[in-house]
């Protein structure tokens, strides 16, 4: 069974730091690209990051780029996100998603929970 | 701001068929990227729905159906349910951004 548990969030001041990570088990996690998604408080679903499966190529979204840095480990099977400059416009649940490639589409197969990242004085 | 638009809610009775809209631009859906639909159930994780524009995943009830046309996408649910009740995002890919994107999500409410 795919399973994807994130922890590391909290309450932070803003310009304060946070490393979120996300634990896999269940899949060859080296295999497949994983993604963070962010939900802030009442709001939609924000793409924040993604890395490849062998952990070469990350991408960002312009809101993040610079301050955020994704990572993984994957002799720990395990995803990383440093959080840096924090603002409040980042408090948010953050998820981890495990990507899924076909031809023409990435889409986000299992999810983890969430952690919730607070940023606030 | 998203660049896939929803409607913000739908609504319908118990039995009754809603859809969903989901509707974006050359640079997306009219680019040819496919669109996936997620639902979140009240305090939980997203959960993917439909994948490449009409695939249900194991375990999904056949009662959701995704189609894509031009420049949009559509989910509908036939025989709605309470247990329904969730909110629903289209997710697709932008050229011009060069990343996922997601819509900007409907709440669907039973009656």
């Amino acid at each position: 069974e795919v399973q994807l548990l994130e922890s590391g969030g909290g309450l932070v001041q803003p310009g304060g730091s946070l490393r979120l990570s996300c634990a896999a088990s269940g899949f060859t996690f080296s295999s497949y690209a994983i993604t963070w998604v962010r939900q802030a408080p009442g709001k939609g679903l924000e793409w924040v990051s993604a890395i490849s499966g062998s952990g070469g190529n990350t991408y960002y979204a312009d809101s993040v780029k610079g301050r955020f840095t994704i990572a993984r480990d994957n002799s720990k099977n395990t995803l990383y996100l440093q959080m840096n400059s924090l603002r409040a416009e980042d408090t948010a649940i953050y998820y981890c998603a495990k990507e899924m490639t076909t031809n023409n589409a990435v889409y986000f197969d299992y999810w983890g929970q969430g952690t919730l990242v607070t940023v606030s004085s | 701001q998203s660049v896939l638009t929803q409607p913000p809610s739908v609504s319908g009775a118990p039995g009754q068929r809603v859809t969903i809209s989901c509707t974006g631009s050359s640079s997306n859906i009219g680019a040819g990227f496919d669109v996936h639909w997620y639902q979140q159930l009240p305090g939980t994780a997203p959960k993917l729905l439909i994948y490449n524009n009409i695939n249900r995943p194991s375990g999904v009830p056949d009662r959701f159906s995704g189609s894509k046309s031009a420049t949009s996408a559509s989910l509908a649910i036939s025989g709605l349910q309470a247990e329904d009740e969730a909110d629903y995002y289209c997710q697709s890919y932008d050229n011009s951004l060069r990343h996922h994107v997601f819509g900007t999500g409907t709440k669907v409410t039973v009656l």
